[in-house]
């Protein structure tokens, strides 16, 4: 199956720095990847679209100047947490879609193991 | 995007076959019903999906009525490594909001020795 990979798994900062995380699509090209964040017993929420060569489309609510992303290539998806304080610690996830598939299974997506954010 | 119900929380003795039913009584023609596994501290993963009738994979089998406003997902003989948050989602795949994955609150099952 197709695979997703994240880093880094586990993240400590300092409140005001940034912080990157990246996504990868290991055996296939994935024009569209999506993010998310999941609070503690909370379920997930999207945070944006990221769609390769343009601009990602982020969902109501969530700042764009802040949580920065960049899908610069195929197989790759970064997002940068700005000026990290500590509401923004988070469980952070990625996903993407198989591209050419048949339409029943176009929606599937694959999913990293996730990035956990602490900002101390 | 059509709402799911399903139920908080279920426990389960090992061995024994697990039913969780989504609601989704707003269902669209286009919606294409879709369950996600995440067990802690990891990214979901897909189960299994249906459209209409019975689907049944490696994994779990998932029976949908004719009306389509509900579902079924069922796990034969669970085991420990079963417990995990199981996500219900209605997933349009033409028109608005195509492909995206609204997540519920999910069931939280625990598979009891």
């Amino acid at each position: 199956g197709a695979v997703v990979s994240q880093h880094p798994s586990w993240v400590i900062c300092k409140s005001g720095t940034s912080v990157k995380i990246e996504c990868r699509s290991l055996d296939f090209q994935a024009t569209t990847m999506f993010w998310y964040r999941q609070f503690p017993k909370q379920s997930l929420m999207l945070m944006a679209t990221s769609n390769e060569g343009s601009k990602a489309t982020y969902e109501q609510g969530v700042e764009k100047d802040k949580f920065l992303i960049n899908h610069a290539s195929l197989t790759l998806s970064t997002l940068t947490v700005t000026s990290a304080h500590p509401e923004d610690s988070s469980f952070y996830i990625c996903s993407a879609r198989v591209p050419g598939l048949a339409i029943n299974t176009k929606n599937i997506q694959y999913f990293g193991a996730g990035t956990r954010l602490s900002v101390l | 995007l059509a709402k799911t119900t399903q139920p908080i929380s279920m426990d389960s003795y090992e061995g024994q076959e697990v039913n969780i039913t989504c609601s989704h009584n707003n269902i669209a023609t286009n919606d294409y019903i879709t369950w996600y596994q995440q067990f802690p501290s990891q990214g979901p993963r897909f189960i299994i999906q249906g459209y209409k009738t019975k689907v049944t994979n490696e994994v779990a089998s998932l029976f949908i009525p004719a009306d389509r406003k509900s579902s079924t997902l069922s796990l034969p003989r669970v085991s420990l490594s079963d417990t995990a948050v199981y996500y219900c989602l209605v997933v349009p795949l033409i028109g608005a909001g195509s492909y995206q994955l609204t997540f519920g609150k999910g069931t939280k099952l625990s598979v009891i020795p």
